[in-house]
């Protein structure tokens, strides 16, 4: 069974549209994060949700807001896609809000905006 | 906030030596330094933790090395393989519960056979 599992695995799309990426853990941990890796292979916090409450919004642009229907799930959606938004997303959960316990990532999603 | 910086960001080795790749953290209150290989095009996932109230920590090949007072950490990989080829990532957090990993910028190692 996958651990965190998000959808899709790749997303291409014209600039200005509208997308959203999925993710579900099954871990029953209550923290969820979404990173984005940059092509330099960067990897920098964007969001984190602990129990559906948001507790880390990074300065990221407002384009793209996160969505937590319950403590398993965390989308991502963003508006008015930008070339500078290409980049592989990365959902991750752990049992705590990051500290002390492993973080489990998804398989990430690599957007390409053309 | 944390800032952590790693080097080097690219590392060659003949397969059987060591690896040695280290870390510079910035909060004197993290006190959690977990390490992630990310094989191309795959997740990262963790090899190795250490927690602040530990100065070391092995697990078979792989050994992590933490000096509280320098701020610094250090992964260590002895005998490689060339299956150890992939980018490693260091990474730092404060057991607060409302806290994200900061991670370091890569280092990606190439293992020659």
């Amino acid at each position: 069974d996958t651990a965190v599992s998000q959808t899709p695995k790749y997303l291409v799309t014209q600039m200005g549209n509208d997308k959203s990426i999925k993710c579900e853990q099954n871990l029953g941990h209550d923290t969820m994060y979404w990173y984005k890796q940059d092509s330099k292979k960067f990897l920098k916090i964007m969001f984190s949700y602990n129990n559906k409450e948001l507790i880390i919004n990074e300065t990221v642009p407002n384009r793209f807001s996160p969505k937590s229907p319950d403590k398993a799930h965390l989308n991502l959606h963003i508006n008015s896609l930008e070339l500078g938004d290409s980049a592989v997303y990365f959902c991750a959960s752990s049992q705590r809000g990051g500290g002390g316990t492993e973080a489990f990532f998804g398989q990430g999603t690599r957007l390409t905006v053309v | 906030g944390e800032n952590v910086e790693q080097h080097p960001s690219t590392l060659s080795v003949q397969e059987g030596d060591s690896a040695v790749i280290k870390c510079t953290y910035s909060d004197s209150a993290s006190n959690y330094f977990p390490w992630y290989k990310q094989e191309l095009g795959k997740r990262p996932q963790l090899i190795i933790d250490i927690r602040s109230n530990v100065g070391e920590k092995k697990d078979q090949r792989i050994a992590v090395t933490l000096n509280k007072t320098a701020k610094h950490f250090s992964l260590h990989i002895t005998e490689t393989q060339p299956e150890d080829s992939a980018v490693y990532f260091c990474a730092a957090t404060q057991d607060t519960g409302r806290r994200a990993l900061t991670f370091g910028s890569g280092t990606r190692l190439q293992v020659q056979p």
